[in-house]
């Protein structure tokens, strides 16, 4: 069974900063890592999708990385916006299939 | 384009009683597949098809049975209802090749 763990499991930050989260998967046997943003009352949408140890994409503020080797994929918002509040949920698994498992994900707010 | 539709958005139903819940994927789309939330639980897998075959199937008790038609429409049925079914239902559909799943709004259920 797959474990994957998001922290923080929510913050709050002041408009203009800068903030990270962190998304830990088993290292093991790794297919691809997924980063989606949740905002209230609308779909899941997505980021991200990152198969490379080493792997770094940008949208926008919003950017990623992933090591696959220690299992773990950060994600980064360059100077947080108010319509950055989301959550914001990684998933794993495996390459070709839609059998994610999803973290708890993290609960961003941005203070006006 | 329009995106993942769910139907029906809310509904409540009592213990015992059964529910179908319908997705229409996005046109072009043939893998659909559908996730589960319930208050403190990450997404979590209930089934995936592909070209009306149920690739994979969460761990999920038989109560939980889906299908998918030749256009692509995907419903899910959950029979003799239990308090602990309620929760967000989400579908996801993607087209073949690709990481990436485009959800839709959910449908709410409520067991009483």
């Amino acid at each position: 069974i797959l474990n994957v763990e998001q922290s923080p499991q929510s913050l709050h930050v002041q408009e203009g900063d800068s903030t990270n989260f962190t998304c830990s998967f088993p290292s093991s046997n790794f297919y691809a890592l997924h980063w989606y943003r949740w905002e209230t009352a609308k779909s899941p949408e997505a980021l991200f999708v990152m198969t490379l140890n080493g792997d770094e994409k940008k949208k926008g503020r919003i950017s990623a990385t992933l090591n696959t080797k220690e299992g773990y994929s950060y994600l980064y918002i360059k100077g947080s916006q108010p319509e950055d509040s989301a959550t914001y949920l990684c998933a794993y698994g495996p390459a070709g299939s839609y059998q994610l498992t999803f973290g708890k994900g993290t609960k961003l707010s941005v203070i006006p | 384009k329009a995106g993942v539709t769910q139907t029906p958005r809310y509904l409540i139903k009592t213990r015992g009683q059964q529910v179908t819940l319908s997705c229409s994927p996005i046109s072009g789309h043939r893998s659909v597949s559908w996730y589960q939330q319930t208050p403190g639980q990450g997404l979590q897998f209930l089934f995936e098809y592909f070209s009306e075959t149920q690739r994979n199937k969460g761990n999920f008790p038989g109560r939980f049975s889906g299908r998918q038609f030749s256009n692509s429409r995907s419903e899910m049925n959950v029979s003799t209802l239990e308090l602990g079914d309620s929760a967000l239902y989400l579908c996801a559909s993607s087209f073949l090749g690709s990481n990436v799943l485009t959800f839709g709004a959910g449908s709410r259920l409520t067991v009483l």
